[in-house]
């Protein structure tokens, strides 16, 4: 199947800095999609991008669907100690009955000192 | 509104044992699914169901059984658990099967000895 990778792998950055991470595919889609996973919890929708070139905010994030639709970005700007979490990349394909499947990315550790 | 609702939080198995995680939508959504979640490995898909009364399987669907047999409940049986099945469990469900916007349940960690 499709496989998406992500990077980094994780991060630790000081509160206040920007902070960029991309997803990039083998394969193209019609949707990305960046979630964010709070510890102990389930993941979350950020940002839905579905349209090759779109860029798309959501207060300090802003994602990106990147051109060739094999990848897309996610930048957090001044980061603070609520960012802490696991961020995850994914694109959405089709099967033949039209059913939905989201394919996940590894995921990004962000931590962030105060 | 509770959302999707995973039970138990925690469970830890014996090799052989068998068990069924619990999820409850109350979001009348159509589409449910289960993931399992491993380190460096994201998110994969197990199983999902576009409706009551279907199912099909995922990327990773092997030792693992569900069934729908209402909207609101989606379980996920462990047939005779191993080591392998040591993982975060997610259930998620969406409005329609073409709905990209998946709501998460918050997890069962699930330990296999």
């Amino acid at each position: 199947g499709q496989q998406l990778n992500q990077s980094p792998q994780s991060m630790f950055i000081q509160e206040g800095e920007d902070v960029s991470m991309n997803c990039t595919s083998s394969s193209i889609f019609n949707t990305w999609l960046w979630y964010k996973q709070d510890p102990g919890e389930g993941p979350v929708l950020l940002i839905a991008l579905y349209k090759a070139g779109e860029l798309t905010s959501n207060g300090r994030l802003t994602a990106q669907f990147g051109i060739t639709r094999k990848d897309s970005f996610l930048n957090i700007s001044a980061s603070i100690p609520s960012d802490v979490g696991i961020y995850f990349c994914a694109g959405q394909e089709f099967d033949s009955s039209n059913t939905g499947k989201l394919i996940f990315g590894q995921g990004t550790t962000l931590q962030v000192k105060p | 509104n509770a959302g999707v609702t995973q039970t138990p939080k925690f469970q830890v198995l014996k090799t052989g044992q068998s068990m069924t995680l619990q999820c409850a939508q109350d979001m009348n959504h159509e589409y449910m699914s289960w993931y399992r979640q491993d380190p460096g490995m994201g998110l994969r898909l197990i199983h999902y169901s576009v409706g009551a009364g279907i199912t099909d399987q995922g990327e990773v669907p092997n030792g693992y059984n569900v069934s729908r047999s209402t909207t609101e409940d989606f379980p996920l049986r462990l047939l005779s658990a191993a080591p392998s099945q040591t993982s975060v469990y997610f259930c998620a469900s969406s409005y329609v099967a073409t709905n990209e916007k998946l709501f998460f349940g918050s997890g069962t960690q699930l330990s296999v000895l």
